[in-house]
């Protein structure tokens, strides 16, 4: 089966931790995307990828970091540096041109 | 950071109502606009993307126009039924590049 993959869907970290949310695809899709939610608001861009080895900021990129090694897979790192990093983490890909495909989330609460 | 906006922020109809809401997208460097459904405990699903001013899609009971010189979507729903009970999300597409940008989402819920 062809989709997105998030890993894990609960996440508990301590402050001062970092701590990383997987994000694999198997659908061929050249750009993946990070986003965040919290309660009431829409999605926020964290890092997007249009290719290997390449990403962008997105509007919010302060206190995260990511890698794009493989083109199935773009891991994000919460690092101390974000202060508030309890939120709703949401990863997409998609072809150019075409819909975003989106995985189930992972939930991160600091502790 | 691009100024992506939806309204209302919720809404709640009766079984049977018709009801739309808008998003408004900055009017230069247009390339698509997406809308998506987000269910409860889902993840989001693409509704229409669209890239042409003046475009009009249709899926079902669901349709959407585009403006792209005065920078503006509507969705419609017709007979709204409980299951249309979700937030749709906006998102605009800047130049040809990947970057997304969504709105804040509308609440739709639809009581029997």
């Amino acid at each position: 089966d062809g989709g997105i993959t998030q890993s894990p869907k609960y996440l508990f970290r301590k402050e001062g931790q970092n701590v990383t949310l997987s994000c694999e695809q198997n659908l061929n899709h050249d750009a993946m995307y990070w986003y965040r939610q919290d309660p009431g608001q829409g999605l926020r861009l964290i890092y997007y990828s249009q290719i290997v080895n390449d990403f962008q900021k997105g509007d919010i990129a302060e206190g995260y970091s990511v890698s794009r090694e493989k083109k199935e897979s773009f891991p994000l790192t919460v690092t101390s540096a974000q202060k508030n990093p309890t939120a709703f983490y949401l990863c997409a890909s998609r072809l150019s041109g075409t819909e975003a495909f989106f995985g189930q989330g992972t939930r991160l609460t600091v502790v | 950071i691009l100024n992506v906006e939806q309204s209302p922020q919720s809404l709640h109809v009766q079984e049977g109502d018709s009801t739309n809401f808008t998003c408004s997208f900055p009017s230069s460097n247009f390339y698509a606009l997406h809308w998506y459904r987000w269910e409860t405990a889902k993840s989001p699903e693409a509704l229409f993307v669209m890239t042409l001013n003046g475009d009009e899609k249709k899926k079902g009971r669901i349709s959407a126009t585009l403006n792209t010189k005065e920078g503006y979507s509507y969705l419609y729903i017709k007979g709204s039924q409980p299951e249309d009970s979700a937030t749709y999300l906006c998102a605009f597409n800047y130049n040809a590049g990947n970057m997304l940008t969504f709105g804040g989402g509308t609440r739709l819920m639809v009581k029997p």
